[in-house]
């Protein structure tokens, strides 16, 4: 595609309930970030990925938040037993190479629990 | 974490006016990216500044460097309503791919 794509673009969830989110980067970019955004603040990291593998999962805030990329193209973002304050705009990004290179950002995924 | 600090929190000007915005971090740098949001989504690259430059042009856009005061500005000349949204500043420090911003300006541009 033209650019990242991230599915859905909104999910409403329930207290506990398990959640995926989806990322399609650009294709042939082989880095992969996530980032959280909570309202009023910049975007956090969570994790990276560098085809296959999560070079940095650092970011991840418990054992509750996991991410794949089986393939180095598509990636999830799994969260478990979420809670309200996983409220958030879940965004996504990708790049062609680390380094002195810009990301480009999905529309991101904006997470409410209830 | 966040390292990187804007200056103002928020800002509005009229249109046609220029808009100055500065953001200040704490560690070394490989680079410092300015990027813009519109209604808290998708963020979009707007320029990039490698340590070693202290100043780049695009469009009406210019942003500087100072790595000895550890602060960066970027301007926007002949301000347009469309230039209201959210602008970032990110570093990318010594692991070289993680970004890490700072809670951004809010500009809005008056018509």
């Amino acid at each position: 595609g033209a650019g990242v794509s991230q599915t859905p673009s909104n999910k409403v969830t329930e207290k506990g309930k398990y959640v995926e989110l989806r990322c399609d980067p650009i294709s042939g970019h082989t880095a992969l970030y996530w980032y959280r955004q909570s309202l009023g603040q910049g975007p956090e990291f969570l994790i990276y990925f560098q085809g296959t593998g999560a070079a940095d999962d650092s970011g991840l805030p418990n054992d509750r938040f996991f991410a794949v990329r089986p393939e180095g193209s598509v990636s999830t973002l799994k969260i478990q037993r979420t809670e309200r304050g996983d409220s958030a705009v879940y965004l996504c990004a990708s790049s062609p190479q680390t380094g002195n290179t810009e990301a480009f950002f999905g529309q991101g995924t904006r997470l409410t629990v209830v | 974490s966040q390292q990187g600090e804007e200056d103002p929190q928020a800002l509005s000007i009229q249109e046609g006016e220029n808009a100055t915005m500065n953001c200040s971090y704490k560690t070394s740098i490989n680079n410092l990216q300015w990027y813009r949001q519109n209604s808290g989504r998708g963020l979009v690259h707007l320029i990039l500044i490698r340590s070693n430059e202290r100043e780049k042009h695009s469009g009406r856009l210019r942003v500087t460097l100072d790595t000895s005061k550890k602060s960066s500005s970027l301007l926007i000349t002949a301000s347009r309503a469309a230039d209201t949204a959210s602008y970032f500043c990110a570093t990318n420090g010594g692991s070289n791919y993680k970004l890490t911003f700072g809670k951004g300006t809010l500009l809005t541009v008056n018509p």
